[in-house]
């Protein structure tokens, strides 16, 4: 079955500095990865998405994920934090196992301190 | 608005009661997927409907909770006698088919509250 782990439920980060948010998969298959962003009350938002055309992956909001087949890794960065950025940060999973449903990690809040 | 639309936003209900969410999937895509967040917790995988077929209901609990996307209208996640372990958020989300790795994008969500 496929999953995905991520690695600190809080991050915070200073305004300017790097963000790096964990995410490690499990997948008997190759996996289509994403990161999704919450702000509070609100649905999910897609950052970016990892089809395998490229393992360094650009998203909106100056975020990028780099998929590394050999750590099962596809961590978020941002070179530099913006306050703008606080809120949840969801990875997620699909395949072509489990019927296509795309599983969701436990998510990070990333908190930007002034 | 072509986005996912959910409605209610917020719903209380009392103990026993029902509650109905409905979900309209984006313009386009046919396939709609129900989720569960609660309070300090990831999306929880509940349900994935095509219209008037559920695809994958492996996450849903065996009792009280069903789910429905007719040929007509929006899908429904219904919760009979709901319990205070009900309240959470409720989130919907839609694609266009069943190929894999298909992105899906996300309603506001339904915030479920029992009393």
């Amino acid at each position: 079955a496929q999953s995905v782990t991520q690695l600190g439920s809080h991050v915070s980060v200073s305004e300017g500095a790097l963000v790096l948010l964990r995410c490690n998969y499990s997948s008997s298959v190759p996996p289509y990865l994403f990161w999704y962003v919450q702000y509070p009350n609100q649905g999910l938002q897609l950052l970016l998405k990892y089809t395998s055309a490229a393992t360094l992956v650009k998203g909106i909001n100056g975020f990028e994920a780099e998929f590394k087949k050999s750590e099962t890794s596809f961590h978020l960065t941002k070179p530099s934090a913006h306050m703008s950025d606080a809120a949840e940060y969801f990875c997620a999973v699909s395949g072509n196992t489990g019927g296509f449903k795309t599983i969701f990690g436990a998510g990070t809040r990333l908190f930007v301190k002034a | 608005n072509a986005g996912v639309m959910q409605n209610p936003r917020h719903l209380v209900r009392r103990r026993g009661q029902e509650a109905r969410l409905r979900c309209s999937p984006m313009k386009g895509h046919s396939h709609v997927y129900w989720y569960r967040q609660l309070p300090e917790e990831g999306l929880k995988f509940m349900v994935y409907l095509q219209k008037e077929n559920i695809i994958d209901e492996s996450g849903m609990p065996k009792e009280r909770f069903s789910a429905e996307f007719p040929k007509e209208g929006p899908s429904i996640l219904r919760i009979q006698q709901v319990v205070r372990g009900d309240s959470a958020a409720y989130f919907c989300a839609s694609s266009t088919g069943t190929e894999a790795g298909n992105t899906i994008y996300f309603g506001e969500g339904s915030w479920l509250t029992v009393v």
